[in-house]
């Protein structure tokens, strides 16, 4: 499986934007880049993910660099609920496509 | 929105005893992932299905199982349990195994062995 390095924790004033990183410089032409996240004592939660192009929804936006080695996870305002562990996973077009968990960035919202 | 459903929601059992914890899928969803979390590890992924056949292995031990079936909910079932199998236990569902499909995650089973 292609592996994905993440800075262990980073820090963020309420109501201000987040921005978190993601190398996966082995990443594949197939590989979708998906974004998780685990609050405190609950199962994880989907984000967002991506395969080429820029991705927004209502949680979050999804930026992939041009080679695709690299992408970030945009919070335009980070509120104390959005405290959590996050985590970017590549997750293969074809086969199983299981969700392999590394360690993630655990965010920590400053009130 | 149904979302998946896991019970039981929490669990005590003594060594050596046995365990099933089921997970109940979002409706039409037919792939079904399972996960142990350790106190302040990952998620690490056990074992999935797709359309009720085991589809991916992890590091699931040989004294744990886990099937789907024809309702596509599944089950894990674990035996001989040993102190090192407290954790918690995360089922997701899917629709499909394709890369560009979400997970989505119960809220797990707390197994606790004493």
């Amino acid at each position: 499986d292609a592996k994905t390095t993440q800075p262990n924790s980073m820090e963020s004033n309420e109501e201000e934007p987040v921005h978190l990183p993601c190398n996966h410089s082995t990443i594949s032409g197939t590989d979708y880049i998906h974004w998780y996240r685990q609050l405190p004592s609950q199962g994880p939660e989907y984000v967002i993910h991506g395969l080429t192009s820029n991705v927004n929804n209502r949680m979050a936006s999804l930026a992939i660099a041009e080679d695709r080695k690299s992408s970030t996870l945009i919070l335009h305002r980070a509120t104390l609920r959005d405290a959590a562990v996050y985590y970017c996973i590549l997750r293969d077009q074809t086969g199983a496509n299981n969700l392999f968990f590394g360690t993630g960035t655990r965010l920590t919202v400053i009130p | 929105a149904a979302g998946v459903i896991q019970s039981p929601r929490h669990l005590i059992k003594e060594k050596r005893e046995t365990a099933t914890l089921k997970c109940y899928p979002i409706p039409r969803h037919d792939t079904v992932y399972w996960y142990q979390q350790g106190p302040g590890q990952d998620p690490q992924f056990l074992i999935s299905f797709y359309e009720k056949m085991q589809s991916d292995k992890g590091s699931i031990p040989d004294r744990f199982s886990a099937q789907q079936f024809s309702d596509y909910h599944s089950e894990l079932n674990m035996s001989s349990l040993e102190l090192g199998d407290s954790a918690l236990y995360f089922c997701a569902s899917s629709s499909g195994q394709g890369g560009g499909t979400e997970a989505f995650f119960g809220q797990g089973t707390r197994l606790t062995v004493v």
